[in-house]
């Protein structure tokens, strides 16, 4: 079974600043996604950001990027420039690809990182 | 808004009661994801539905737990005899514009079970 850690509970930057959110996983699988969720405190849900494992580049949205180093087994979030609507919990995740076979489809979540944003 | 939504946001209810829950997914999407977060913890996966076919049962947390999604549309999961550890973030998915790896979640139902 895959697993995800996410090994800082809460993470604290001032305004404009760049922070970087970790998390590492478990798997024997060669083909899968990793994400990036963010759920503000309203709860819902949202994606920042998706990494297939078959690509080499590293993903980017906007001011959201991410260092993936598959062979580390390492899916890093770097958030720059950041902004008080970027606090929330941040939840990294995991989902087998297509062709992995067996188990759920469902993703395998992170216990979430704690972000604060100082003005 | 992610275009998943569900209902009811808020459902409080006493111990032994049965409860239902409704889920709308992305329309033209055939897969449907149940998920339960607990206080400070991430999501956890439940079940799924390719259209009307629950592909996956195991992960369903106990047998008072059931899902349908009978016209392979909206989806209701049902939790009889509730208990007060069954008091959590309920949560809904399917997949978007990006196809069928990425979900996207509704603003999820929350129980109290008191």
């Amino acid at each position: 079974a895959q697993t995800v850690t996410q090994s800082q509970p809460e993470m604290s930057v001032q305004e404009a600043e760049t922070v970087t959110l970790s998390c590492t996983y478990d798997t024997s699988e060669s083909d899968y996604y990793l994400f990036w969720y963010k759920q503000p405190p309203s709860r819902q849900m949202i994606l920042v950001i998706r990494q297939e494992a078959y690509k080499q580049q590293n993903a980017t949205e906007n001011r959201f990027s991410v260092n993936f180093q598959k062979a580390a087994k390492s899916f890093s979030l770097k958030i720059s420039d950041s902004q008080l609507g970027d606090a929330a919990m941040y939840f990294c995740a995991y989902r087998s690809g297509a062709y992995s076979g067996g188990g759920a489809d469902g993703l395998t979540f992170g216990k979430g990182t704690h972000l604060i944003i100082q003005p | 808004d992610t275009g998943v939504s569900q209902d009811p946001r808020h459902k409080i209810t006493k111990r032994g009661q049965n409860v239902t829950f409704r889920c709308d997914p992305i329309s033209e999407h055939n897969r449907l994801y149940w998920y339960r977060q607990t206080l400070g913890q991430g999501p956890e996966f439940l079940t799924y539905f390719q259209n009307e076919a629950q592909l996956e049962k195991s992960r369903l947390l106990s047998d008072r737990f059931s899902a349908e999604r009978p016209k392979g549309s909206f989806s209701t999961l049902e939790i009889q005899r509730t208990e007060q550890g069954d008091s959590a973030m309920y949560l809904c998915a399917s997949p978007g514009r990006r196809g069928t790896d990425t979900q996207y979640f509704g603003p999820g139902t929350r129980l109290t079970v008191l």
